[in-house]
């Protein structure tokens, strides 16, 4: 049983680099989520996706973007990264009783 | 501004005793509360929820109590076990799910 998987696990990237953060599941959930973990500030919504084709932003969203093209993936894209962006990085859906699941974390780091 | 707030970074209890997370929130309008479970290298996982019409539930040695007049909920563990260390977020929904910084806890054998 999968549930949600992330790739990659870790990465470094020089400021100014694009990067795709991937995520997918395997449960079928029409509600998607990214989310970043930062000490002393817990996690935060960056962009959602409520169903296949629409997204939304979250309370932290400038400088990522998301696409859902399909129900199972829901990448996140960093245009051109900044030391700010160093964080780790959850994908997480949700079902209908709106409990999250969420996959094991990208750790970021931007130099 | 935080709507959800978990002042206490941290909290270290024997084994065996009670341990309590506590978790305030500002927005009156969340109706969903929950608590997730953190181990290092691994997601958030669910631990146990509590809708806005009840003040109490259960699950095992997981009791979530809520306050609504006090916006206030907590989470207690008896009896606690090593194996509880993590740290734990606290989470309130509108609609749109809100986490605390969460509170690590470790429970000393």
């Amino acid at each position: 049983i999968a549930g949600i998987t992330q790739a990659p696990t870790s990465q470094i990237l020089a400021a100014g680099r694009r990067m795709t953060l991937r995520c997918t599941q395997d449960m079928r959930h029409n509600a998607m989520y990214w989310y970043r973990q930062d000490l002393g500030l817990g996690l935060r919504l960056i962009h959602y996706s409520n169903t296949a084709g629409t997204t939304g932003k979250g309370e932290v969203p400038d400088g990522y973007s998301v696409s859902r093209a399909n129900t199972d993936d829901f990448p996140l894209t960093l245009a051109s990264a900044v030391p700010s962006q160093t964080s780790v990085y959850f994908c997480a859906s949700s079902d209908s009783g709106g409990k999250l699941f969420f996959g094991s974390g990208t750790q970021l780091s931007v130099l | 501004d935080q709507q959800v707030k978990q002042n206490s970074p941290s909290l270290s209890v024997q084994e065996g005793r009670i341990s309590i997370l506590n978790c305030d929130y500002t927005n009156s309008m969340f109706d969903y509360f929950l608590w997730y479970k953190k181990y290092p290298a691994e997601g958030p996982t669910f631990l146990i929820s509590i809708s806005s019409i009840k003040d109490k539930n259960e699950d095992g040695r997981f009791t979530v109590f809520l306050n609504k007049s006090a916006k206030h909920l907590s989470l207690h563990i008896v009896p606690s076990q090593p194996g509880d260390s993590a740290v734990y977020f606290c989470a309130a929904s509108d609609g749109d799910m809100r986490f605390g910084a969460g509170t690590r806890l470790t429970v000393k054998p």
